[in-house]
């Protein structure tokens, strides 16, 4: 059973519509990661979120991000007012749960599909 | 600056042979891993080593690691055609005061593929 789950698989958008794209982890984790991947291009590392607030984030996380635990549990990112250039494959990942040897795991989801029209 | 530089960028072989993608990276990293993402699906850990370990094995994957030319070396021996993916290599920095599970920036990544 996979550690995180992301929901929807696929999202298409109009531009200029907001999105939030969710982020299902299956038991407790501390540390929660979003990061996308424009088609054929590298994993870029976009926001970090520990302890309710977020940890770091990079130039790309501008104005138009932000991200929430609403519930305890599921963790969203939403983009305000979608752009084309958003178009791209949004992963959460996650760490935290049980320990191995002093070190927790890294586990990423399957990926939200984002199609901006 | 390119953080996780790998190559080839891509690579392309035949079943039972061994696979070696390299990565290069430009700042201090407390650890250094390894991803694999098949076609369109989401990212596969598959390996991480510390700045101070120069070398670790899990099944058929060694990777390697030298501090001081700031690079990393994935090898997969004897590989079949369910290794065809996308390989990446991710650095991890901790930040002054941050956490150890900081941010990981992740390279290109080298495209293999394996011919049955």
């Amino acid at each position: 059973e996979p550690e995180v789950t992301q929901t929807p698989s696929h999202q298409v958008t109009q531009m200029g519509q907001e999105v939030i794209l969710r982020c299902v982890p299956i038991s407790n984790h501390l540390y929660f990661y979003w990061y996308r991947q424009i088609l054929g291009q590298k994993v870029e590392f976009l926001v970090s979120f520990y302890n309710n607030e977020i940890s770091e984030k990079s130039e790309i996380f501008d104005d138009q991000f932000s991200v929430e635990r609403p519930d305890g549990s599921n963790f969203t990112l939403k983009i305000r007012s979608t752009k084309l250039e958003d178009s791209a494959m949004y992963f959460c990942a996650l760490v935290g749960g049980a320990a191995k040897g002093g070190r927790r795991d890294r586990y990423f989801g399957p990926g939200t599909r984002l199609t901006v029209l | 600056s390119q953080q996780g530089e790998e190559d080839p960028q891509a690579l392309s072989i035949q079943e039972g042979e061994n696979a070696t993608m390299n990565c290069s990276y430009k700042t201090s990293i407390n650890n250094l891993q390894w991803y694999r993402q098949n076609s369109g699906r989401g990212l596969v850990h598959l390996i991480l080593i510390r700045s101070n370990e120069r070398e670790k094995h899990s099944g058929r994957l060694r990777v390697t690691l030298d501090t001081s030319k700031k690079s990393s070396s994935l090898l997969i021996t004897a590989s079949r055609a369910a290794d065809t993916a996308s390989y990446f290599c991710a650095t991890a920095s901790f930040r002054a005061g941050g956490t150890s599970y900081g941010k990981l920036t992740f390279g290109q990544g080298t495209i293999l593929t394996v011919h049955p």
